[in-house]
């Protein structure tokens, strides 16, 4: 079957250091592989998207690299702030414009 | 823009009432979707329009009816209301040119008791 997974166990870093959040896939082969991040109470906001053909992209501080010979994406935040707290979701493209998510990984950076 | 917005933000029900879930969006877009949240679940699709006047079913469609009768408006509609559906129900709509990219509304929470 179809699996999105990211790990449930909530992150917790220190103000500064880089936060490096994993999504893994299993029996997909998404054109695209985007990034949400939700705050308690509020719905989810885009903040990145990757092609399949691409390697890594870039925004900010942010950085999500995508590996489809792994079936691997990876999130980092570079120089977190504790308002980089929050849960990041993953979703992929499942070929109907509609997206499957992730359950979400919780970010917690210490002051 | 108001973006997208979603009414009620919370509502209490009893098993067996029904109601409906209103989402508008100021966007023009074509695409919108309903998506439940459950804890460790992620969010899961219920229903999806790709255009006014068109519905189709997601993931998890069973116990809900949508209806699309204007391009900004989507309506989800519990008919019967079970414990089951208590959960945090979060609206989306997309471009047609964008690569799936979703604009999320504040969400409404249901209580079924």
């Amino acid at each position: 079957s179809q699996k999105i997974e990211q790990n449930s166990e909530a992150l917790n870093i220190q103000e500064g250091k880089t936060a490096t959040l994993t999504c893994n896939y299993t029996n997909y082969s998404p054109a695209y592989l985007q990034w949400y991040r939700q705050d308690p109470g509020r719905g989810p906001v885009f903040l990145l998207l990757i092609r399949e053909n691409e390697k890594e992209k870039r925004k900010e501080r942010l950085k999500v690299t995508f590996d489809t010979t792994l079936k691997q994406s990876l999130f980092h935040i570079t120089a977190s702030q504790p308002a980089d707290s929050a849960t990041y979701l993953c979703a992929l493209d499942t070929g109907r414009r509609a997206l499957t998510f992730g359950s979400g990984t919780r970010l917690q950076v210490q002051p | 823009n108001a973006g997208v917005t979603q009414t009620p933000k919370f509502r209490v029900l009893k098993t067996g009432q029904s109601m409906t879930l209103l989402c508008a969006q100021d966007m023009n877009h074509e695409y919108m979707y309903w998506y439940r949240q459950d804890p460790g679940m992620g969010l899961r699709l219920i229903h999806y329009s790709v255009g006014e006047g068109t519905t189709a079913k997601g993931e998890v469609p069973d116990g809900y009816n949508v209806s699309r009768l204007k391009k900004q408006n989507f309506l989800l509609g519990l008919e019967s209301a079970a414990p089951s559906q208590t959960s945090v129900y979060f609206c989306a709509s997309s471009y047609v040119q964008d690569e799936g990219t979703q604009y999320f509304g504040p969400g409404t929470r249901l209580l079924v008791l």
